[in-house]
């Protein structure tokens, strides 16, 4: 089966400039997540969704993040205006069901300057 | 809240030796505990994962974990390192498998000599 698509691998902006990175997770997978991965860190969570609802997105920066995932499927996250410390890897993630394992994408390597 | 710090942010280990990667947990209620690993430019892989079954737990490419409630640990293993085990791998931490809530420790990067 096709992975999680995640798009663009890279992208450089200056801060305060917007940014939008594209997940399509696999084909029937209900549940999807955004993580940020800070260099030298681990993942962490920003927002997951069941189907094209949001179940939690507690840890969102809703002041200059968004997310969205229209008709259940693709999702987009954009940060608008970016700011240095948004520097980081956009990983997109997805599963099946409560009882399957996640499935990660490669990640977008977002640089601010 | 539930948290995993693992102890060592780089390990190197000659190929054919032991690999040892050490996680210690905090949570309030019975953990599942998953170890992920993640190559260069490439998103997280799950190795394995403890889910209250067998307190050991077997992975794929020869790791394993060994849940230790007394310890709070979930340290991973592998007898024999091979030169494709250089990589990152995370502990992450779920007090709920319904919505997989993962909270990761920082990670361990393997680095393996020839």
């Amino acid at each position: 089966e096709a992975g999680v698509a995640q798009s663009p691998r890279y992208k450089i902006i200056e801060k305060r400039q917007s940014v939008a990175f594209w997940c399509n997770p696999i084909s029937g997978h209900a549940t999807l997540y955004w993580y940020q991965q800070i260099l030298g860190q681990g993942p962490k969570l920003l927002i997951q969704f069941q189907n094209n609802g949001v179940v939690d997105d507690s840890q969102l920066p809703k002041d200059r993040f968004s997310a969205e995932r229209l008709k259940g499927v693709d999702s987009t996250l954009k940060i608008q205006p970016a700011k240095l410390e948004d520097s980081a890897v956009y990983l997109c993630a997805s599963r099946y069901d409560r009882n399957s394992p996640l499935h990660f994408g490669n990640g977008t390597r977002l640089t601010v300057t | 809240a539930q948290s995993v710090t693992q102890l060592g942010s780089h390990v190197s280990v000659s190929e054919g030796a032991l690999v040892l990667l050490r996680c210690n947990y905090s949570s309030s209620v019975p953990p599942y505990l998953f170890w992920y690993v993640q190559y260069p430019n490439q998103g997280l892989q799950l190795l394995l994962k403890y889910t209250s079954a067998a307190t050991l737990v077997k992975g794929i490419n020869g790791f394993e974990a060994e849940f230790k409630k007394s310890e709070t640990s979930f340290h991973l293993t592998k007898p024999s390192a091979h030169m494709s085990d250089a990589a990152e791998y995370f502990c992450a931490v779920s007090v709920n498998r319904a919505d997989y809530k993962l909270s990761f420790g920082a990670g361990t990067t393997v680095t393996v000599r020839a």
